[in-house]
Formats: structure tokens, C-alpha cells, sequence
């Protein structure tokens, strides 16, 4: 199968600190990468969808100034959370879209867990 | 917009019984419906997925049906076992992006 990958695993930061989360295809090519959030005992909710080469589409309530996403090549999406706040602290979780030979199918990462304090 | 709902939101079995999770969403477009489970605190590993021209699929003691008509999908979890014990998620691909369910936290008591 596929494998994504995201890093870091874990973060804990200062509140009005920026972090960034890299997504990874690694042996695939991905043309849409997206962005999910989850909360404790929620589930996961769409923030965007990214194509390669250009800008990402939000989903209703989610602020593009304060989560930028860069997908600048087809196997790496970036997602910098700017001036984290406490409330930012979630499970953050990306998938990769692959073309060809895989289908359409999604292919999850493992989840980067960002605390702010 | 997809709306996607698991019933039961938890669901507690002894060992050894045959249960089934429920999943419904609301637009009938769906291309991909697919199950995942999740441990706490972990990622998704993904179980099961049928395509849009599919009806069901299987692996090992799991099976998954999807009727678009009805808007409903089942998952199936043959002889469980605690370590079956999970958070199980269903999440429906209309066109484009994957909408998920709340999930049904499964445990299974030896």
C-alpha cells in the first residue's frame, strides 16, 4: 500500500508561536492532499483541500491567514499553524489523493499532536 | 454537504459475539465509502473500502456493505475479540473530499 507520513509526531509550543506539520507521500504521487482536524473524542473535520502548484480551499470557518498550506510538489504539503493559541491544540491528521496505478483511494497519516500551552 | 452519522456512538460485547456498526449519510452521490479504525490517541488505519462500483468487501473477520439507495453502510465484525477494542469510523467520499462519521467506540470485554 501507500504510506504518508507526518512530522513531527507530537508538538508542544507557546501560545503566539508558529508551527509547521509536514505531509509526506512517499512512495506515490499525490495531486490532492488534505487537512483534517480532530479534537478529543470527536471526529475529523475537513480544513482543506490542497492541489499541487496551487492555493488550498478552506472549508467554511476554517481561517486561511491562520493555518497556511503549501503543497509545492507532489509528494509534500505543509501545513503552519501561525500565532497558535491554546484552542489550536488538536490532533492534526493529512491525507494524500494518489493518481495512476493506486486509484483514487485516500491514504491517512499518522496524526501530528500539537499542544499549546 | 455530506452528512455522515454511525450509530450506535458506543457499544460495549462480550468476546466472541457478531456485531454490527452502522453508517448513514445523507447524499446517495457517494463515490467511496470507507471504514477506519482508530486507537486512542493514534492515527486511522484504514479497513475496509468499497468504490463506487462495489457493494461489499471483506477481509479476515470484517465485512462491509455499502446500499446507496438506502444511503447506509454496515460494517461487520465476526467473533470479536478484545483486541478489537477501537473507535470505528465510517467516512463517505461524495466527490472530491471524505466526510466522516462521530464513530462508535467498540469494546469488547474478555
Amino acid at each position: 500500500g501507500a504510506v504518508v507520513s507526518q512530522h513531527p509526531s507530537w508538538v508542544i509550543c507557546k501560545s503566539g508561536t508558529s508551527v509547521k506539520i509536514e505531509c509526506r507521500s512517499l512512495d506515490f504521487q499525490a495531486t490532492t492532499m488534505f487537512w483534517y482536524r480532530q479534537f478529543p473524542k470527536q471526529s475529523l473535520m475537513l480544513m482543506a483541500t490542497s492541489n499541487e502548484g496551487s492555493k488550498a480551499t478552506y472549508e467554511q470557518g476554517v481561517e486561511k491567514d491562520k493555518f497556511l498550506i503549501n503543497h509545492a510538489s507532489l509528494t509534500l504539503s505543509t501545513l503552519t499553524v501561525t500565532s497558535a493559541h491554546p484552542e489550536d491544540s488538536s490532533f492534526y491528521i493529512c491525507s494524500a489523493r494518489a493518481s495512476g496505478r493506486l486509484g483514487n483511494e485516500q491514504f491517512f497519516g499518522p496524526g501530528t499532536r500539537l499542544t499549546v500551552l | 454537504k455530506q452528512e455522515v452519522t454511525q450509530i450506535p456512538a458506543a457499544l460495549s460485547v462480550p468476546e466472541g459475539e457478531n456485531l454490527v456498526l452502522n453508517c448513514s449519510f445523507t447524499d446517495s452521490a457517494i463515490y467511496n465509502l470507507q471504514w477506519f479504525r482508530q486507537d486512542p490517541g493514534k492515527g486511522l488505519t484504514s479497513l475496509l473500502l468499497i468504490q463506487s462500483s462495489q457493494r461489499e468487501q471483506t477481509s479476515g473477520r470484517l465485512n462491509a456493505s455499502l446500499d446507496k439507495s438506502s444511503g447506509r453502510s454496515t460494517l461487520y465484525i465476526a467473533a470479536s475479540q478484545p483486541g478489537d477494542s477501537a473507535t470505528y469510523l465510517c467516512a463517505g467520499e461524495p466527490k472530491g473530499d471524505m466526510r466522516f462519521g462521530a464513530g462508535t467506540r467498540l469494546t469488547v470485554k474478555p
